[in-house]
């Protein structure tokens, strides 16, 4: 069954302390790999596509990684305003259909 | 200048009535969806539209009804509402059906159901 796991849960990290979030997927044949942002109150908000093993994308404090079997979510000395969930999707080979992971809630502190 | 904006943004009704949630893009794109996200945060795909052609039909009860009048618009209709329908439901857009560049978002519809 094609799955999109996220881990942690939750995450709280003092601000400038780095981490990574996981999301790993049961799904044959990607196509595509996509990360959001969700604050609280909003609707999610488009990071990156990934969508082979290896690549890499970066956005300011952000880096996407992609591996045969997942991808991680580099957070670089984190800010408060880095606070919200992080969601991430992959694209079902012949479909044109997301399965969302439940996502990782982070919080920043300062 | 909303990209995708969604009316209303709080709907709260009695169980058996009939609501509408509206959605419009101004990205120019070909494809909308519409998402059901629950209280544990799961999003899950209800419905998608290329130009104005339905491609997307999840395992929705069929009290649930999209209509796209043109590329720009989504709407939901929502008949007899029962209570496991409270959730917050998303209208969403992209490029074109393969949605590679990401999908873009509105601000949700809170739906309680009472």
């Amino acid at each position: 069954e094609d799955q999109v796991t996220q881990s942690p849960e939750a995450l709280r990290l003092q601000e400038g302390e780095s981490s990574s979030l996981n999301c790993s997927y049961t799904v044959s044949g990607l196509r595509g790999l996509f990360w959001y942002r969700q604050d609280p109150g909003k609707g999610p908000e488009f990071l990156f596509t990934l969508y082979s093993a290896g690549e890499e994308k970066e956005k300011e404090r952000l880096k996407a990684t992609l591996t045969k079997k997942e991808s991680f979510l580099h957070i670089t000395a984190p800010k408060p305003e880095d606070s919200a969930t992080y969601l991430c999707a992959v694209l079902l080979p012949g479909t044109y259909k997301y399965i969302f992971g439940t996502g990782t809630r982070l919080k920043v502190l300062a | 200048d909303t990209a995708v904006s969604q009316t209303p943004k709080y709907l709260v009704t009695q169980m058996g009535n009939d609501k509408s949630i509206k959605c419009e893009q101004n990205l120019g794109h070909d494809t909308m969806y519409w998402y059901k996200q629950d209280s544990k945060k799961f999003l899950k795909i209800m419905f998608s539209y290329n130009n104005k052609e339905l491609i997307i039909n999840e395992t929705v009860p069929n009290r649930f009804s999209p209509k796209s009048p043109d590329k720009a618009h989504l709407n939901l209709h929502i008949n007899s509402l029962e209570l496991g329908d409270s959730a917050v439901y998303f209208c969403a857009s992209s490029q074109d059906r393969r949605g590679y560049d990401g999908y873009t978002f509105g601000s949700g519809t809170r739906l309680t159901v009472v």
